[in-house]
């Protein structure tokens, strides 16, 4: 089976850096990937890991460690627009499996 | 290509008739997935398309389901006698061949309210 932890829920404040976890234990893994959603929207894209490391994207930088299958998402200067869910997927061959999402609120 | 459209947005039916959604993939995007989200959990994979072959679909979806892709272009999504517990969001999403940086592009989605 597949399975993706993340923490339910976050709170942080405006202007701050806040990092959201991901734990994985997936049959296969072809990449990892973040995505945003706000509420009563599509999720969209943010960003993708495949190799170990850092991948940073402006204020959004996403961290991978394959052998520990564990990644975070890091969302440097925090605006109000950044709550909203945020959903870890991986990639198993053809299909992507997303954790149940975290839900971050940013308070001024 | 404006991305991924899906029609209805929304669909209120009641229990035991039979409701179809439909999504219209980014046009040069050969694979297309069907999700379903309830409220605080993320997307649950439904059924996988490549072109107009059906490869595979979710052991966790009951027979009422099916979905089709007939040119490999839109795709349709019938849910038969429905239950309060379909009431969901159904996502669509499209994403290019290959295994590399092929994100999936998802939908607006389809919010099915069973009375």
């Amino acid at each position: 089976g597949q399975n993706i932890d993340q923490p339910t829920e976050m709170t942080a404040t405006e202007g701050a850096i806040v990092q959201i976890n991901c734990t994985y234990q997936t049959s296969g893994f072809n990449g990892l990937f973040w995505y945003q959603q706000h509420a009563g929207e599509a999720p969209t894209f943010l960003s993708y890991n495949v190799l170990d490391g850092l991948e940073e994207k402006g204020r959004f930088s996403s961290f991978l460690s394959r052998s520990k299958g564990y990644s975070y998402l890091l969302l440097k200067e925090l605006q109000m627009k950044d709550s909203a869910s945020y959903l870890c997927a991986v990639r198993n061959f053809n299909k992507f499996y997303f954790g149940s999402g975290t839900k971050l609120n940013v308070k001024p | 290509d404006t991305g991924v459209s899906q029609d209805p947005r929304h669909k209120i039916t009641k229990r035991g008739q039979n409701v179809t959604f439909r999504c219209d993939p980014i046009s040069e995007h050969n694979r297309l997935y069907w999700y379903r989200q309830t409220l605080g959990q993320g997307p649950e994979f439904l059924t996988y398309f490549q072109n107009e072959a059906q490869l595979e679909k979710s052991r966790l979806l009951s027979d009422r389901f099916s979905a089709e892709r007939p040119k490999g272009s839109f795709s349709t999504l019938e849910i038969q006698r429905t239950e309060q517990g379909d009431s969901a969001m159904y996502l669509c999403a499209s994403s290019l061949p290959g295994t590399g940086l092929s994100e999936a592009f998802f939908g607006q989605g389809t919010r099915l309210t069973v009375v």
